[in-house]
């Protein structure tokens, strides 16, 4: 079974904290790749970063950065230094090698962030 | 480049009637996938068109339909429309064909209401 889990529902910090979103996965392929996406209140879902299987390099990028690692099935977005624009809903998705034509994505988890 | 456009953005429908939805992806890609999100069932996979053929179907009733022109532009459409269609759906296109690690890039949405 494919699926991803953000246990997280909704997390509020205040600004400049830095914060922490979880992601889990499932899924029985050796190649699959890992998503994030950003989805503001005008609803579109912005994308921030691909990951493949076989890379477990962590990535940082500005303030920034993503975990992976595969022996915990994780695949974590730390954002450090939080701002009040990063006020949003994150979603972690999946799409897996059996069938590529789909993603899978978590609940998403909102995150607030209070000046 | 322009991003994903999504046409209507808000709309209005009594439950019974049909609805069409537009998506225009980015200039390029000839692929285009539907979602629909919801606050219950989040974000839901209902099927993706490549060169005019749908490559792949979630798992919706036959009141949700699709279809791709040459042009790549896309349309879906419900017909017999019940309350709990009132969604959010999300459009999305990618380069090339349907493949393992093509990133998809989503369009702003059109909220539907069903009353």
């Amino acid at each position: 079974a494919q699926k991803v889990t953000q246990a997280q529902t909704e997390i509020s910090v205040v600004e400049k904290e830095d914060v922490t979103l979880d992601c889990v996965y499932e899924t029985r392929d050796t190649t699959y790749y890992l998503f994030w996406y950003k989805q503001p209140p005008s609803g579109e879902l912005v994308f921030l970063i691909r990951r493949n299987s076989f890379d477990e390099q962590n990535e940082i990028s500005g303030r920034y950065s993503w975990n992976f690692q595969k022996s915990t099935s994780s695949f974590n977005f730390t954002i450090t230094a939080s701002q009040v624009v990063d006020s949003a809903v994150y979603f972690c998705a999946l799409s897996p090698g059996d069938n590529f034509n789909k993603f899978y994505f978590g609940s998403g988890t909102k995150l607030n962030v209070k000046p | 480049k322009a991003g994903v456009t999504q046409t209507p953005r808000y709309l209005i429908k009594t439950r019974g009637q049909q609805v069409t939805l537009s998506c225009s992806p980015i200039s390029g890609h000839r692929s285009v996938s539907w979602y629909q999100q919801t606050p219950g069932q989040g974000l839901q996979f209902l099927f993706e068109y490549f060169s005019e053929t749908q490559r792949n179907k979630g798992n919706f009733p036959g009141r949700f339909s699709g279809r791709q022109f040459s042009n790549s532009r896309s349309e879906m459409n419900v017909s017999t429309l019940e309350l709990g269609d009132s969604a959010l759906y999300l459009c999305a296109s990618r380069e090339g064909q349907p493949s393992l690690g093509n990133t998809i890039y989503f369009g702003e949405g059109s909220w539907l209401t069903v009353v």
